[in-house]
C-alpha cells in the first residue's frame, strides 16, 4: 500500500541553522507529494506541494524535490527561525484515490534562539 | 475568505454519549475530508464527501461512526456511544475537486472522552 515515512523528531536547532526533514514514499505511479506545517493547537497549513518527478515546491524559504529516483521529498530550509517550531508532516495523494491524504507521522521541529 | 470552519473546538463528551463534529468547508468547495489525530501521531484519513455523497469512508470504523455532507449546511461527523479511544483531534479538509488542488484544513475539534 502507499505509505509515508518521516526522520522521527524532535529535530532541535538554533536560529539560523539549516534544516532537512527526510521523507521518503512507497507509492504505485505517480502520487503528488506535500508538506504541510502545524502550530500548537492549530490545523494543517499547506507549506509546499509538487505534482511531478523532479518538480520543485517552495515556500517562506522552505524548498523540496520530487525525486522518483529515490522515491524522496526532502524538507530543506537554509536559516530557520524561532518562529518555524511547528510540527512537519509529508503527505502524498493520488488523483485516481479522490486525493485522500496519506500522512508521515510528523517531525517535531524546535528551533532556539 | 473564510477559510474552513469547524465547531466546536473542543467537546467534552463522557462514555457512552454522542460527539456530533461540524466543518464548514471553505466557499466553492464540494470535496469535504475528515482526517483523526491521536496524541502523538499522524493523521489518519477517515472518509471523503462530496455534495450528498459518500465517496470513500474505507477509513472509517465500521461501527458508532458516520458521516454526511447535505446539500445544504455543514458536514457532520457524529460518533455514538463515545469510548476513551475515541478521544482525539478531528480534521476536516475541504477542496474544490480539482485536479491536484490541495486540501485546505480546519483548526480541528479536540474531542477529550471522561
Amino acid at each position: 500500500g502507499n505509505s509515508v515515512t518521516q526522520m522521527e523528531g524532535p529535530v532541535t536547532l538554533s536560529e539560523e541553522a539549516f534544516l532537512t526533514i527526510n521523507c521518503t514514499y512507497t507509492a504505485t505511479g505517480y502520487p503528488s507529494l506535500f508538506w504541510y506545517v502545524q502550530y500548537p493547537g492549530e490545523g494543517l497549513q499547506l507549506l509546499l506541494k509538487a505534482t511531478k518527478a523532479d518538480d520543485k515546491g517552495s515556500n517562506k524559504g522552505f524548498e523540496a524535490t520530487y525525486r522518483k529516483e529515490t522515491t524522496s521529498f526532502h524538507l530543506e530550509k537554509g536559516s530557520v527561525q524561532v518562529s518555524d517550531s511547528a510540527v512537519y508532516f509529508c503527505a502524498l495523494s493520488y488523483m485516481e484515490y479522490g486525493n485522500k491524504l496519506v500522512f508521515g507521522a510528523g517531525t517535531i521541529l524546535r528551533v532556539k534562539s | 475568505n473564510a477559510g474552513v470552519m469547524q465547531n466546536p473546538r473542543h467537546l467534552v463528551r463522557r462514555r457512552g454519549q454522542e460527539a456530533r463534529l461540524r466543518c464548514s468547508p471553505m466557499k466553492g468547495h464540494s470535496h469535504v475530508y475528515w482526517y483523526r489525530q491521536l496524541p502523538e501521531e499522524g493523521l489518519k484519513f477517515m472518509v471523503y464527501l462530496q455534495k450528498e455523497n459518500i465517496i470513500d469512508e474505507s477509513g472509517m470504523p465500521k461501527e458508532r461512526f458516520s458521516a454526511e455532507f447535505p446539500k445544504e449546511g455543514p458536514s457532520i461527523l457524529r460518533i455514538q456511544q463515545v469510548v476513551r479511544g475515541d478521544s482525539a483531534a478531528y480534521f476536516c479538509a475541504s477542496s474544490p475537486g480539482s485536479y491536484n488542488q490541495p486540501q485546505h484544513f480546519g483548526d480541528g475539534t479536540r474531542l477529550s472522552i471522561l
